[in-house]
């Protein structure tokens, strides 16, 4: 069984402060992680994965997340918040070949 | 351009009334699936496919069937469609099957049902 439970549903980030979205899994099996975003009206597009090479993972547009298998965590972090990262963002979980579990989602919004 | 493609983007019909959601992918892609995302409970999968003629069911399957006649294609059919099942619809593909490949997704399909 998999799951993912993202911890905050919205966050708020004045622009050029760092951005902290949260995300914890389980996992029978070791995990497969992503994290895509979704901007208003579009599809979703991936930012970054984990698929047990490096746990620092490096994204696009600035993003990174590391994953902590002692903590079973895998938070995205930006340190430099843009009005183009407003937008929602979801956790996703691969433990087997064929299912992807999704979080709920993050809301971004970016003051200016 | 790569891209996975839907038809239609928005759709209203009534309960009962049997409709098809089209997919189409041009990445020669073997594993596609679809998604309903509804608020709250992010996106959860409905049905999948790993390549043609083999497709399996996902975490909230009931209400709808799929085929994959055809590589590149994996409609999505609602036989009686229901209220419950006014969500928006995402289609997606990859080259391999979830666990490690990036999914590529369409762009949605806004359904109502009344």
């Amino acid at each position: 069984a998999q799951s993912v439970t993202q911890l905050d549903s919205h966050v708020s980030v004045s622009e050029g402060t760092p951005v902290l979205l949260r995300c914890n899994y389980s996992s029978s099996y070791s995990p497969s992680l992503f994290w895509y975003v979704q901007h208003p009206n579009k599809g979703l597009q991936l930012l970054l994965k984990y698929t047990s090479a490096a746990t620092l993972v490096k994204g696009i547009n600035g993003f990174e997340a590391e994953f902590k298998k002692s903590e079973t965590s895998f938070h995205l972090t930006k340190p430099s918040a843009h009005m183009s990262d407003a937008a929602e963002y979801f956790c996703v979980v691969s433990s087997n070949d064929y299912k992807l579990s999704f979080g709920a989602g993050t809301t971004v919004t970016v003051r200016a | 351009e790569a891209q996975v493609t839907q038809n239609p983007r928005y759709l209203i019909t009534v309960t009962g009334k049997k409709l098809t959601v089209t997919c189409s992918q041009n990445m020669n892609h073997e594993y596609m699936s679809w998604y309903r995302q509804d608020p709250g409970l992010g996106l959860r999968q409905i049905y999948y496919s790993m390549n043609v003629e083999v497709t399996d069911k996902g975490d909230v399957p009931e209400g709808y069937k799929v085929s994959r006649k055809e590589k590149r294609n994996f409609p999505l059919i609602l036989e009686s469609p229901s209220p419950n099942q006014t969500s928006l619809y995402f289609c997606a593909s990859s080259f391999g099957a979830g666990r490690t490949y990036e999914q590529y997704f369409g762009p949605g399909t806004r359904l109502t049902v009344t």
